[in-house]
């Protein structure tokens, strides 16, 4: 069983489309991330939510919405896609730490979106 | 500054090398770290969490100064199998989760 899945794995699409991204974990996690990984490979984190509420924006232009319906879940929209967008999406969860706990965060395979 | 740093490499060693990796981080207030390692088009993977006291995971050792805010990982007779790009992590959040990348160490071990 695939602990973070997303989908699609692959997305190529043209400039100013609408396009989402869709993430689900069971691994009972209250926390869940999206990271963007541009051509320099650098890893940069998006969002951040725990138990479907928003806790981390890190400065991400307001055409990404994420979405969690619930904990399990984090989408991902992108309106009026950018040359710029391409890049690899990856979805990741981790159980929130609270002081004592250490809390590695497990990524999905990534989708690689490509906007032409 | 940057929130984690790491010197990109390449590190190119032969098989059977030790090789060594350093890894700052600006938060003092910070309170886990990870070492992660990445293959070509492939997701992020938990390589070991790092400790106060140090820990060792069979050729695999990582430390952690926190007056220095230093981390290292330690890599003693490298095989082929460990060329990836490995990724300092760190918690930058007391209370929660804002897990913050380092840009990446590559590895290349040849024979």
């Amino acid at each position: 069983d695939t602990a973070v899945s997303q989908t699609p794995k692959y997305l190529v699409t043209q400039m100013g489309n609408d396009k989402s991204i869709k993430c689900e974990q069971n691994l009972g996690h209250d926390t869940m991330y999206w990271y963007k990984q541009d051509s320099k490979k650098f890893l940069k984190i998006m969002f951040s939510y725990n138990n479907k509420e928003l806790i981390i924006n890190e400065t991400v232009p307001n055409r990404f919405s994420p979405k969690s319906p619930d904990k399990a879940h984090l989408n991902l929209h992108i309106n009026s896609l950018e040359l710029g967008d391409s890049a690899v999406y990856f979805c990741a969860s981790s159980r929130f730490r609270d002081r004592r706990l250490n809390t590695e965060a497990f990524f999905g395979q990534g989708t690689r979106l490509t906007v032409v | 500054r940057k929130e984690v740093e790491q010197d990109p490499g390449p590190f190119n060693v032969p098989e059977g090398a030790t090789v060594a990796f350093n890894c700052t981080y600006s938060n003092s207030a910070s309170q886990s770290f990870f070492w992660y390692r990445q293959d070509c088009r492939k997701e992020p993977k938990l390589l070991m969490s790092v400790y106060s006291s140090g820990n060792e995971d069979g050729r695999f050792t990582a430390q952690l100064n926190r007056a220095s805010q230093y981390i290292s990982l330690l890599i003693r007779d490298s095989k082929l199998s460990d060329s990836a790009t490995y990724l300092c992590v760190v918690n930058m959040m007391e209370y929660g989760n804002k897990l913050v990348f380092g840009a990446g160490t590559i590895l290349r071990v040849k024979s």
